[in-house]
């Protein structure tokens, strides 16, 4: 069966403009979750989505958004882009909610210039 | 000072010997996650435990609730092991608390 799914694979921005990412899940699996990963923070949540609904959120401004569609495919969304926004940016997904047995995508890598 | 803690950060092993990657978390939890991340980025999750002993082939994973330690041990290491090795824990609201990763080099 199919992993899941992140579109783009890479991208660069500027400072300033904003980025869509998306995450398709495993058939099947309803939950998602966000995670970014820097070189000087590591792997930190951002959020997780079960049935359209934000379950939780982590330690990011607001800037940091995201959503959950009825077919379970995620979306986060970051605005006005900064220099410290470059990550790599993965999503994982789970058949339920709260961090069970989660697959991770190959992830979104992002540059801001 | 981090919830989650790794040790070591760096290792280097020969093939064939036996790997032990360490961690330990300063919260109640209510399941450890190991995960294995290799070069490009890509995370697979080797183990979810909330008490005791998994293994999977040559991996096997421990915990120790009361002194909130948990040990990841691969047996007859091979290069295709080389990797980072992240531990990660879930409390009471479900969402992962990543420690910082171990950098194992597996030379042949």
């Amino acid at each position: 069966k199919a992993g899941v799914t992140q579109t783009p694979r890479y991208l660069i921005k500027t400072r300033g403009q904003q980025v869509t990412l998306s995450c398709s899940p495993i058939s099947g699996h309803r939950s998602v979750s966000w995670y970014q990963q820097t070189p000087g923070q590591g792997l930190q949540f951002l959020f997780e989505y079960f049935s359209e609904t934000q379950r939780n959120k982590g330690n990011f401004p607001g800037r940091f958004s995201g959503r959950q569609f009825s077919n379970s495919r995620s979306e986060m969304n970051v605005s006005t882009l900064e220099l410290g926004d470059s990550a790599l940016y993965l999503c994982a997904s789970d058949r339920v909610a709260g961090a069970n047995v989660l697959t991770f995508g190959a992830g979104s890598r992002l540059t801001v210039l | 000072k981090n919830e989650v803690e790794q040790s070591p950060q760096n290792l280097t092993a020969q093939e064939g010997e036996f790997i032990t990657i360490n961690c330990s978390y300063s919260v109640g939890i209510s399941a450890l996650h190991w995960l294995q991340q290799h070069p490009g980025g890509g995370i697979v999750s080797l183990f979810m435990l909330s008490s005791g002993k998994k293994k999977h082939g040559r991996l096997i994973a421990t915990i120790n609730i009361q002194e909130k330690h948990s040990s990841l041990h691969i047996t007859a290491s091979h290069p295709r092991d080389s990797a980072v090795y992240i531990c990660a824990v879930s409390g009471s609201a479900r969402q992962l608390t990543f420690g910082s990763g171990t950098q194992l080099t597996v030379l042949p």
